[in-house]
């Protein structure tokens, strides 16, 4: 059973730095590409970026570039998120999922469960 | 980038009705790569469209997407009580992919 396993709730203060994870399991990690998608509190999904774990290409939008690091640890089948300085405008629920093939232009069928982070 | 915007806001549907759902993006879709999710409180998005007109695994013949280019539509026929979430267009042709702003379908 393919399942995404995102990492708990945060608290953070403005300024700090934070990594939120998404470990997967149940398919071949390297094979497949790994989105992140932000949605604030009462509103809508917005994407963020994807990598491809198997060679790092990653991808990202102009909105969140430079704002947050998208990357992923084969060894262990898990995606990460990271900020360097947080503001409160990044209070949100984070969401990892992963495409519906190795492909680059598809949709993501499966889905992390999300973590809030509070800032 | 490719905006998408839909429409309506908020549809509000009696159980067995049809609910009819738009997107249209800014510039044309390529080869259809449009999807719809749907997401009710508290859940992750569920994918239940996919290259336009693809149903995802497992999601019932009563949700079907069309279109091309620049306008899409999901149509719900026979809207049950369980269909009550927010649905989401997105396209994965261009980067950034990018997500419409959704609309809610509410049951009256």
């Amino acid at each position: 059973e393919v399942q995404l396993v995102q990492s708990g709730a945060e608290v953070k203060k403005s300024g700090e730095s934070l990594k939120i994870s998404c470990k997967t399991s149940g398919y071949s990690f390297s094979n497949y590409w790994i989105g992140w998608v932000r949605q604030m509190p009462g509103k809508g999904l917005e994407w963020m970026g994807i990598i491809h774990p198997g060679d790092s290409d990653t991808r990202s939008s102009p909105s969140f570039q430079g704002q947050v690091t998208i990357s992923a640890d084969k060894s262990i089948s898990t995606a990460y998120l990271q900020w360097s300085s947080l503001k409160a405008s990044d209070t949100a629920i984070y969401f990892c999922a992963r495409t519906t093939s190795g492909s680059y232009h598809t949709a993501f069928d499966m889905w992390g469960q999300g973590t809030l982070v509070s800032v | 980038e490719n905006a998408l915007t839909q429409s309506p806001g908020t549809l509000s549907v009696s159980p067995g009705e049809r609910a009819t759902l738009s997107c249209r993006a800014s510039q044309s879709v390529s080869s259809s790569y449009l999807a719809w999710y749907q997401q009710k409180p508290g859940q992750a998005p569920r994918l239940l469209i996919y290259g336009a007109s693809s149903r995802a695994t497992g999601i019932p013949d009563r949700f079907s997407g069309s279109g091309s280019g620049t306008d899409f539509t999901l149509t719900i026929s026979r809207l049950e009580a369980e269909d009550s979430a927010v649905y989401y267009c997105q396209q994965y042709g261009s980067s950034p992919w990018t997500f419409g702003q959704g609309t809610k379908v509410e049951i009256k």
